[in-house]
């Protein structure tokens, strides 16, 4: 079945980097875009980035542009979060999702919505 | 920016009794609006897309409604394993995909 799986999490100190990767299986992978979603402990949801199935276009939320670098490597079924210059504020659980496989309208060639989530990984931004 | 809110924050109810969630837009979203369940320690479970299409395996209890700036969740009849968090979320003008705040089910 589908399956996405998260790792690379850890505690880090302000100011360093950490790079997450999300492995998938079950699909193919190259056909589908794929977002990461955080959420703070106790939080809500917070969508970070997304990047095209080809890899050809990348979307940052403000809170991360510029710290963030999603990329995806579809030759190891595997998409990546590069996190630099990390704050207190980036203390989350981090999900991979696809972007949906649904039969409905793309909006800029993209769908939308979260169809398939990975498990999380827990990222803790701490001196 | 999309904001969306959710109410209630939190609805009490007994088992078998129907739940009504409310969405609203700071702006038409069309019917671009989804609908996720999440229970405690696990990574959320989309229920609704487009306002009131249920994804794949989600009960007939669950059913959305909605356009513009206003939506609605329903479950019938709510089950044991329904108690939980639900946000919504849309994809109109983006980025950023927003989500609301979420609303907590808890039982009565």
């Amino acid at each position: 079945q589908v399956q996405l799986v998260e790792s690379g999490g850890g505690v880090v100190q302000p100011g360093r980097s950490l790079r997450l990767s999300c492995e998938a299986s079950g699909l193919t992978f190259s056909r589908y875009g794929m977002h990461w979603v955080r959420q703070a402990p106790g939080k809500g949801l917070e969508w970070v980035a997304f990047i095209w199935h080809d890899g050809s276009n990348k979307y940052y939320a403000d809170s991360v542009k510029g710290r963030f670098t999603i990329s995806r490597d579809s030759s190891k079924n595997t998409l990546f979060l590069q996190m630099n210059s990390l704050r207190a504020e980036d203390t989350a659980v981090y999900y991979c999702a696809r972007d949906g496989d649904l039969p409905i309208t793309m909006i800029r060639g993209v769908i939308g919505v979260f169809d398939i989530w990975g498990q999380g990984t827990m990222v803790t931004v701490s001196s | 920016e999309i904001v969306l809110t959710q109410s209630p924050a939190t609805l009490s109810l007994s088992p078998g009794e129907r739940a009504t969630l409310s969405c609203r837009a700071t702006q038409s979203v069309s019917t671009y609006l989804a609908w996720y369940q999440q229970k405690p320690g696990q990574a959320p479970r989309l229920l609704i897309y487009d306002a009131s299409n249920r994804a794949t395996g989600i009960p007939a209890r669950f059913s959305g409604s909605g356009s513009g700036t206003d939506f609605t969740l329903t479950i019938s009849s709510l089950e044991p394993e329904d108690f939980a968090v639900y946000y919504c979320q849309h994809r109109s003008n983006w980025p950023p995909f927003t989500f609301g705040p979420g609303t907590k089910v808890d039982i009565k």
